[in-house]
């Protein structure tokens, strides 16, 4: 049973255009949710996170949306680089304390 | 800053042998998890510890183990290897209590032979 899910496995946008990564969940009693990225042979590297409590939250290039009715978060990069290319994992957690249940993540490249 | 390390990077085994995997969290974390990702797979939660204690389990198998030292150190037992144990294992860390995000370290590679 998948509680995080990411449908789509890939993503290629043009360097500077905007890259839109989606991610759904099941499970109510999630309440933060946050983005790693990922290399080949390095461990996932926190990019942004947002709380239940919020529809929004910006770091610089990166922008996550969550939408609690529809259970349904999207994580914005613009403009998109081509050092952006990597994957991307969507994660939830249920309290402060408690593990990270991951997406199957997507793979996104950016073309130069 | 510091990161978190793991040791060894790369660790080949024979199945039915035992392997440990380490974990040195970030300095005044003292909390660790324990994730393994599968080829293709997302990471799956194995366990976690508080303060040495286990604060919550996940699909870790019986043949599994783990402990966390009093210098928040932690360590994964895994004996009688099987194929299917081949992944990559990940350690994150974080400090009990806050919404921080969950640090990740670079990962142990487990190639069961």
């Amino acid at each position: 049973d998948q509680q995080v899910k990411q449908n789509s496995p890939s993503l290629s946008v043009q360097e500077g255009r905007i890259s839109i990564l989606n991610c759904d969940y099941t499970n109510s009693m999630f309440d933060y949710f946050l983005w790693y990225k990922k290399y080949p042979a390095e461990g996932p590297t926190f990019l942004i996170s947002i709380s239940s409590i919020k529809d929004k939250n910006e770091d610089g290039r990166f922008t996550v949306f969550l939408n609690k009715s529809a259970k349904h978060l999207s994580l914005h990069i613009v403009p998109s680089q081509p050092g952006d290319s990597a994957v991307y994992f969507c994660a939830a957690k249920a309290g402060a304390n408690s593990k990270l249940t991951f997406g199957k993540g997507i793979t996104l490249s950016v073309r130069p | 800053a510091a990161g978190v390390i793991q040791s060894p990077r790369h660790l080949i085994k024979e199945k039915r042998e035992t392997a440990t995997l380490k974990c040195y969290p970030i300095p005044r974390h003292d909390t660790v998890y324990w994730y393994q990702q599968g080829p293709g797979q997302d990471p799956q939660f194995l366990i976690s510890f508080y303060e040495k204690m286990q604060s919550d389990k996940g699909s870790i198998p019986d043949r599994f183990s783990a402990q966390q030292f009093s210098d928040y150190h932690s360590e994964l037992n895994m004996s009688s290897l099987e194929l299917g144990d081949s992944a990559l294992y990940f350690c994150a860390s974080r400090r009990w209590g806050s919404y921080n995000e969950q640090f990740f370290g670079p990962g142990t590679r487990l190639t069961v032979l």
